[in-house]
Order: C-alpha cells, then structure tokens, then sequence
C-alpha cells in the first residue's frame, strides 16, 4: 500500500550509460515532481508534471528526459551519466500544486 | 547547543528537552509553509503545515510559528525522543495563479541523546 514508490532504491552504474528511475503513485493525485538532493541534503526541484503535462523544468542538463505515460507514473532517464550526477533522487506527488507533497524513498544513485 | 557543521546545521539535545529549530524563507510572496522530517534512508515526511494568514499552528508535541515581518519559520518539538533524531527541513510555496512548488530551506540535523 506504498503511496508513492520509486525503483530502484540504490543504483550504480558507469559513466557514459544511460539508465531509468520509475516512480509511481496510488494516491489518486494530479502533480508529480522529481527532486534532486546532494551530499549536503539541499533538495531541489528538478520537474513538475500536472496531469502528464510538463509544468516547470528548472535548470536541468537536457540528458535528463522526464516522462509521464499517465498521471499516476513519472519515470526519469538520465543519458550519458557523468560523476556529478551522483545523488539521490526523491520522487513526490501531491493533490494540487498548494498542499503538501508525499515522497517517495529516493534513489541513491552513484556514478563511478 | 546549536553549531553549524560543515554541511549542516546541527541540533543536539538531551531527551525530554524542548527542540526549537528555526528557519529564514526568502519569498515574501510565499502563503504556505511546511514542516518536513526526513530520517536516514527515506524520504521526506510532512510534520505541520502553516498558511500565511496565521502566526502558530499546534500538532502533537509540535508546533509552528511564523513571523511573516521578519520571514521567519520556527519548528518547536516538545519532549524531544530519540526517534525525534533527523533532518529537518521547512518548505515554502508561493500563491497566485501560476506554477509553483515546493522550495525548501537547507535543512537542520536534529541529535538526540538518551
């Protein structure tokens, strides 16, 4: 009954691959987002999608491609992994986008 | 006592002390306010939340203050546990019709000791 969940929880790959982080969520809401937070727990937004659509994009490298087959999934494919893309990366959703968000478990992704 | 670490701030106190954990936000056009709690190897959890209308806000064992002349978010524990031990972090979101989310502050390590 997990209300918002990301997979994996722990990835490590090579720099130069690509590779997938899925998010879903069971709780019926309108708006997922992805965050990023670095070694020194500063979380950021990355994405906002409202019903599939994109609706904020912040300064984010074009290798990363967020993608929302429907409102309940928003999955996030990282091309051409560098070091510095290691991190962990929360998946959250919330009703609206005023109310609070629910995240999920975060992804602790590290790229050697 | 309260000292900034070389990454973040940091909180200790002994169980059963009142916690306070403060925050600055920078957006006067901000009108909602949340609390989060984020502890090892998960994500982060909404503790309170706090609309601009209002200066304090009650929970169980917690409550929020906001001072919005001088932007300021407090976080008051009471009776602080063990399981109290986490990073904190406050939240902001601002009004109006267009696309916002959540931006949060930098976060406050919270240590409690037995």
């Amino acid at each position: 009954d997990t209300a918002v969940s990301q997979t994996p929880k722990y990835l490590v790959t090579q720099m130069g691959n690509d590779k997938s982080i899925k998010c879903e969520q069971n709780l019926g809401h309108d708006t997922m987002y992805w965050y990023k937070q670095d070694s020194k727990k500063f979380l950021k937004i990355m994405f906002s999608y409202n019903n599939k659509e994109l609706i904020i994009n912040e300064t984010v490298p074009n290798r990363f491609s967020p993608k929302s087959p429907d409102k309940a999934h928003l999955n996030l494919h990282i091309n051409s992994l560098e070091l510095g893309d290691s991190a962990v990366y929360f998946c959250a959703s919330s009703p609206d986008r005023v109310t609070e968000a629910f995240f999920g478990q975060g992804t602790r992704l590290t790229v050697v | 006592g309260e000292s900034v670490g070389l990454h973040l701030p940091t909180l200790s106190v002994q169980e059963g002390d009142n916690s306070i954990i403060n925050c600055a936000y920078s957006n006067s056009a901000s009108d909602y306010f949340i609390w989060y709690k984020q502890e090892s190897g998960k994500g982060p959890q909404f503790i309170i939340d706090i609309r601009s209308n209002m200066d304090k806000r009650q929970g169980q064992r917690v409550t929020v203050l906001l001072n919005k002349t001088v932007k300021h978010l407090s976080l008051q524990i009471a009776a602080t546990q063990p399981g109290d031990s986490a990073v904190y972090f406050c939240a902001e979101i601002e009004g109006g019709s267009g696309y916002s989310t959540l931006t949060f502050g930098k976060g406050t390590m919270l240590l409690v000791s037995p």
